[in-house]
């Protein structure tokens, strides 16, 4: 079965630094997807970025990039130059290929101070 | 057209009322799914509809009922539900095979059970 976990409940960053967040997952399947997800304290989860297993860079999008290393069996990803409105919470998750279900890690709060 | 729309925002009903919440996306993605989310928590898949048809179940208590008129819109109807049902109810969608697009979050519906 695919697990995805992220073991850092909470995070403090100063506004302009960077940030990573952790995540590991585990699949038996040669072929799936990542991906990050933030949610602001209204509700919505806004898609970061995707990597996908056979690619062969590590995706990048703005400030976001996610640092895949796929023997280690993780993706974490990084937010440069945090800024206020960064703070929300993180949520890595996993497309099973078959079921097309997403499963989610716990999440990480992500606080960013002024 | 990029977005998931959800409908309503807030609701709050009694044990005995019957409710439906609403979803609606017009970006040509046959995949829709309804998640239940709990405060700090990460979403739980509850229904997948793939090409306007119930795939997944994932033994959701019959007090909800899903139900997709057409490619573009996905209801869930409520009834006789409980207090601990009380959530955020996430709809998203996604293209059946899907890409660096990924899924497509709308920004919720606030139930309250009383």
């Amino acid at each position: 079965a695919q697990k995805i976990t992220q073991t850092q409940p909470g995070m403090f960053v100063q506004e302009k630094e960077a940030v990573t967040l952790d995540c590991t997952y585990d699949t038996s399947d040669p072929s799936y997807g990542l991906f990050w997800y933030k949610q602001p304290s209204s509700g919505e989860m806004i898609f970061l970025i995707y990597q996908g297993s056979y690619d062969q860079q590590n995706a990048t999008e703005g400030r976001y990039s996610l640092n895949f290393q796929k023997a280690r069996k993780s993706a974490n990803l990084v937010i440069s130059a945090s800024q206020l409105g960064d703070s929300a919470m993180y949520f890595c998750a996993m497309r099973d290929p078959l079921t097309r279900k997403l499963i989610f890690g716990q999440g990480t709060t992500l606080q960013v101070k002024p | 057209d990029t977005e998931v729309t959800q409908t309503p925002k807030h609701l709050v009903m009694g044990m005995t009322n019957k409710k439906s919440l609403k979803c609606e996306q017009h970006m040509g993605h046959r995949a829709m799914y309804w998640y239940k989310q709990k405060a700090k928590k990460p979403p739980e898949l509850m229904f997948v509809y793939s090409y306007e048809k119930l795939s997944i179940n994932e033994s959701v208590p019959s007090r909800f009922s899903p139900e997709c008129p057409n490619s573009s819109l996905l209801n869930l109807h409520l009834h006789a539900l409980q207090p601990e049902d009380s959530a955020l109810y996430l709809c998203a969608s996604s293209q059946e095979r899907t890409g660096l697009s990924g899924y497509t979050f709308g920004s919720g519906t606030r139930l309250t059970v009383v």
